[in-house]
């Protein structure tokens, strides 16, 4: 079957650095997602990597190893407003997208 | 540009009623997707459109129906609502197939009773 993992819920401090680690088994790889979602509302794109490696964007990077069906979303000097669940999505091989559950990141002052 | 836009936002259903959901988008997007996401879990794929005149099923189509007319809308049927059913629903598109960014509305959340 396929699956994706995520840590169900983090804890950091505004700030500080958090990574938000996703490990996924999936038929086939056609390029994986972070998805960023508050409370209430809609997800909205933050990342999309289809090659091993480093894709940095402002204050949050993400991180693809494809021989070990790994990522990382990483996100630098933490602000209140990044508290939000961070979803994981990779496209299999009929190009549909399988989610992972989520990580709530919680930021502490 | 309003995106993707859905109604109603909330709503609530008595066992065994139906409804539409509603999505419309206006961005000129071939592909239409439907989803449910149940607290602690997930977004699960109910049905999706790849252009107007054509849908398929996703992961979880039991209990639904879709029908794709234009490119800008895609409307969701419950027939014979049921408790399983409450969640939240997201309505979604892109213009490529899913390997690109999916624009996602402000969801209806719908509860059974």
């Amino acid at each position: 079957g396929q699956n994706i993992d995520q840590p169900t819920e983090m804890t950091a401090t505004e700030g500080a650095i958090v990574q938000i680690n996703c490990t996924y088994q999936t038929s086939g790889f056609n390029g994986l997602f972070w998805y960023q979602q508050h409370a209430g509302e809609a997800p909205t794109f933050l990342s999309y990597n289809v090659l091993d490696g480093l894709e940095e964007k402002g204050r949050f990077s993400s991180f693809l190893s494809r021989s070990k069906g790994y990522s990382y979303l990483l996100l630098k000097e933490l602000q209140m407003k990044d508290s939000a669940s961070y979803l994981c999505a990779v496209v299999d091989s009929n190009y549909q997208l399988i989610w992972g559950a989520g990580t709530k990141l919680i930021i502490k002052p | 540009n309003a995106g993707v836009t859905q109604t109603p936002k909330f709503r609530i259903l008595k066992i065994g009623q139906s409804m539409t959901l509603q999505c419309a988008q206006d961005m000129n997007h071939n592909y239409m997707y439907w989803y449910r996401q149940d607290p602690g879990m997930g977004l699960k794929l109910i049905y999706y459109s790849v252009g107007a005149g054509i849908t398929d099923k996703g992961e979880v189509p039991n209990g639904y129906n879709v029908s794709r007319s234009t490119t800008e809308d895609f409307p969701l049927r419950l027939e014979l609502a049921a408790p399983s059913q409450t969640s939240v629903y997201f309505c979604a598109s892109s213009y490529r197939a899913d390997t690109d960014t999916q624009y996602f509305g402000p969801g209806t959340r719908l509860t059974v009773l």
